[in-house]
């Protein structure tokens, strides 16, 4: 079974940039049939996916138009983790920031979370 | 964008009798190639990640209680608790994986009456 485990800070100023990191065990981030998610929970928004990363073959990545431009997720191949990098938040990017797998293909579900960071962003 | 629309967005049942939760799609999620539908269920306790509960619309995930049970096609869909317990207070989501961004509903509540 996959464990997601996530770690970054909880509070970040605003127009700064916001780091989180999921470590993987139980699966590789450069697995063929798996893809790295980032989703986010707020009241005002819901749940709502940010992106993705997976690699076949070579390494792809895609945002959603929400966040395009202001986002990154990596991997650390060299740890068996990746990140997600938010650029210019404001205090309405103050959400429970979670990671999560989905399989190849068409299987686009999330079948495993790691266990949220409530990130606030305030001065 | 695919937009999920739950309904209710809250619902009080009483232990042993069943819930119903119901997900509109603003568009079909079946894939007529393969004759799937890209939907899938999740439970969300206080203070926990969301849990996969059903995928392909109706599919349980291993160690789901087969209480718990998904139909629907196209842009309409249902979740079905056949006999609530007490661990099934929580609140529920759709989710779209039909076409990116990936979607989800708003949430339905489920609270014991």
């Amino acid at each position: 079974q996959v464990q997601l485990q996530q770690s970054g800070p909880g509070l970040v100023k605003p127009s700064q940039t916001l780091s989180l990191t999921c470590a993987i065990s139980g699966d590789s981030v450069s697995s063929n049939s798996a893809a790295w998610n980032w989703i986010r929970q707020s009241p005002s928004r819901g749940l709502e996916w940010l992106g993705r990363t997976y690699y076949r073959s070579k390494w792809y990545s895609d945002y959603a138009v929400s966040v395009k431009g202001r986002i990154t997720i990596n991997p650390d191949t060299s740890k068996n983790q990746f990140s997600l990098q938010l650029n210019s938040v404001t205090p309405e990017d103050t959400a429970v920031y979670y990671c999560a797998i989905s399989r190849d293909g068409s299987r686009q579900y999330f079948q495993y979370w790691g266990q949220g960071t409530l990130v606030t962003v305030s001065s | 964008d695919i937009v999920m629309t739950q309904s209710p967005d809250s619902l009080a049942v009483s232990l042993g009798e069943r819930a119903t939760i119901n997900c509109k799609s603003s568009q079909t999620v079946l894939y007529t190639s393969n004759n799937k539908n890209y939907l899938a269920w999740y439970q969300q306790k206080p203070g926990q990640p969301p849990k996969l509960l059903i995928y392909w619309a109706s599919i349980r995930e291993s160690g789901v209680p087969d209480r718990f049970n998904g139909s629907g096609s196209g842009t309409d869909f249902t979740l079905t608790i056949s006999s609530l317990q007490a661990e099934d207070v929580a609140v529920y989501y759709c989710q779209q994986y039909y076409s990116t961004p990936w979607t989800f509903g708003q949430g339905t509540r489920v609270e014991i009456k």
